[in-house]
């Protein structure tokens, strides 16, 4: 596999359900990111990771839970989600910056996991 | 917040016509300015990463140019194709990277 990938692509999921999104990139970089897309918005950064270590939480819900066990891997975890949770979720990674902003580098994006609450 | 503004939202361009459309960013605390195609059914895919006023880079048929100081960047494509269709977001890095609602441009045969 080359790229960024993404589990599931696609997730069904109810307001009491866990689940987890998981990104893998094979680009050796050592930042990644998690977006979430919802209708009609903007792309919104959810969370920065930069060598394995969180970086930036933009005000996200608890009921999202991110973990970075390497530099390789990323997951969201999720649960008792809302209708309003409903969105397309896209993984990026890109090359690490020393003494600067991270996302000054180009970002390298999976094809998303798009997902559903009922 | 920030306010990353694109325009127009979408357009037609009629294959092999040439088209621009903008991204508008705050201009103070600049550091980049990124360019990206988004494809249906496809991941986004980086057309450009600009730092300096005054800037232009080229990709192809695709070119942009960057204005810090006015807080504006203009994505330009000659002779659009119907694989040009796609839609264009632009990203404002200042401490943190804010994405633009994106242009759709739609190329017809």
């Amino acid at each position: 596999e080359t790229g960024v990938t993404q589990t599931p692509r696609h997730l069904v999921m109810g307001m009491t359900n866990k689940k987890s999104l998981k990104c893998e990139q094979h680009l050796g970089h050592n930042a990644m990111y998690w977006y979430k897309q919802s209708a009609k918005k903007p792309l919104e950064l959810m969370f920065v990771y930069n060598f394995k270590e969180q970086t930036e939480n933009n005000s996200v819900p608890s009921r999202f839970s991110p973990e970075c066990p390497n530099s390789s891997h990323l997951f969201l975890h999720l649960h008792t989600l809302q209708p309003e949770d409903s969105a397309l979720y896209l993984c990026a990674s890109s090359q690490e910056a020393v003494g600067t902003s991270i996302q000054y580098n180009e970002q390298f994006f999976g094809p998303g996991t798009r997902l559903t609450v009922l | 917040i920030l306010n990353v503004e694109q325009s127009p939202q979408s357009l037609h361009v009629q294959e092999g016509d040439s088209t621009n459309f903008t991204c508008s960013f705050p201009s103070s605390n600049f550091y980049a300015l990124h360019w990206y195609r988004w494809e249906t059914a496809k991941s986004p895919e980086a057309l450009f990463v600009m730092t300096l006023n005054g800037d232009e880079k080229k990709k192809g048929r695709i070119s942009a140019t960057l204005n810090t100081k006015e807080g504006y960047s203009y994505l330009y494509i000659k002779g659009s194709q119907p694989e040009d269709s796609a839609t264009y977001l632009c990203a404002f890095v200042d401490y943190k990277l804010s994405f633009g609602a994106g242009t759709t441009v739609t190329v017809r045969a």
